[in-house]
């Protein structure tokens, strides 16, 4: 079966720290896709990032980076220099070599305090 | 990516009544998706909305309670029927362009059942 987990239920930092969001995912296939979204309070979800199985380079984008390791089945994200503005909640999901269904950890809420 | 809107915004509803949700793309996609997402957990895929065909159903979901519509690539309707307390949810579409691709929700539906 797979699945997609989020140990992390809130984290809380200041502002300028750096922190970082595990995200541990279980599957039997070995193509695959893993994502992270962004949840604001406004309750929209915004996509950041799509990454294949094949593919375990690190991203960069800005403050944030992904460190994907097949090894130990993780996808974490990390934001650098945290502002206010990243408090939210994020979602990392898992899809699979079919594509289309999205299955999502149970989030990890961020709460940046100035 | 895509832009995505959803009507309505959010609702309330009494007990036993219907709220049926649209959902439209600005481009043609291939794939459309129904989520749920109740109050503080994570988001549960409902369907895929077939263009042309009748939708499929993830376990624990069924046509009856959920009925979707496809009629074209950039538009489909969700209705959630004979609503009850339990069914007070934000309710998201999500699309891909193709299969396996990014994909990106809409705004989503807040629906409070009295």
């Amino acid at each position: 079966a797979q699945k997609v987990t989020q140990a992390q239920t809130e984290i809380s930092v200041v502002e300028k720290e750096d922190v970082t969001l595990d995200c541990v995912y279980e599957t039997r296939d070995t193509t695959y896709y893993l994502f992270w979204y962004k949840q604001p309070p406004s309750g929209e979800l915004v996509f950041l990032i799509r990454r294949n199985s094949f593919d375990e380079q690190n991203e960069i984008s800005g403050r944030y980076s992904w460190n994907f390791q097949k090894s130990t089945s993780s996808f974490n994200f990390t934001i650098t220099a945290s502002q206010v503005v990243d408090s939210a909640v994020y979602f990392c999901a898992l899809m699979d070599n079919q594509g289309g269904k999205l299955i999502f950890g149970q989030g990890t809420e961020l709460s940046v305090k100035p | 990516s895509a832009v995505i809107s959803q009507k309505p915004s959010r609702d309330i509803c009494q007990r036993g009544t219907s709220l049926t949700i649209q959902c439209q793309v600005d481009s043609q996609v291939t794939m459309m998706f129904w989520y749920r997402q109740q109050p503080g957990q994570s988001l549960t895929l409902i369907a895929t909305a077939n263009q042309g065909s009748e939708a499929t159903y993830e376990s624990g979901f069924v046509i009856d309670k959920f009925p979707i519509s496809r009629p074209n690539l950039t538009f489909s309707t969700l209705t959630v029927s004979n609503l009850s307390p339990e069914d007070s949810s934000i309710y998201l579409c999500s699309v891909e362009k193709v299969a396996g691709d990014e994909q990106y929700f809409g705004p989503g539906t807040r629906l409070t059942v009295t």
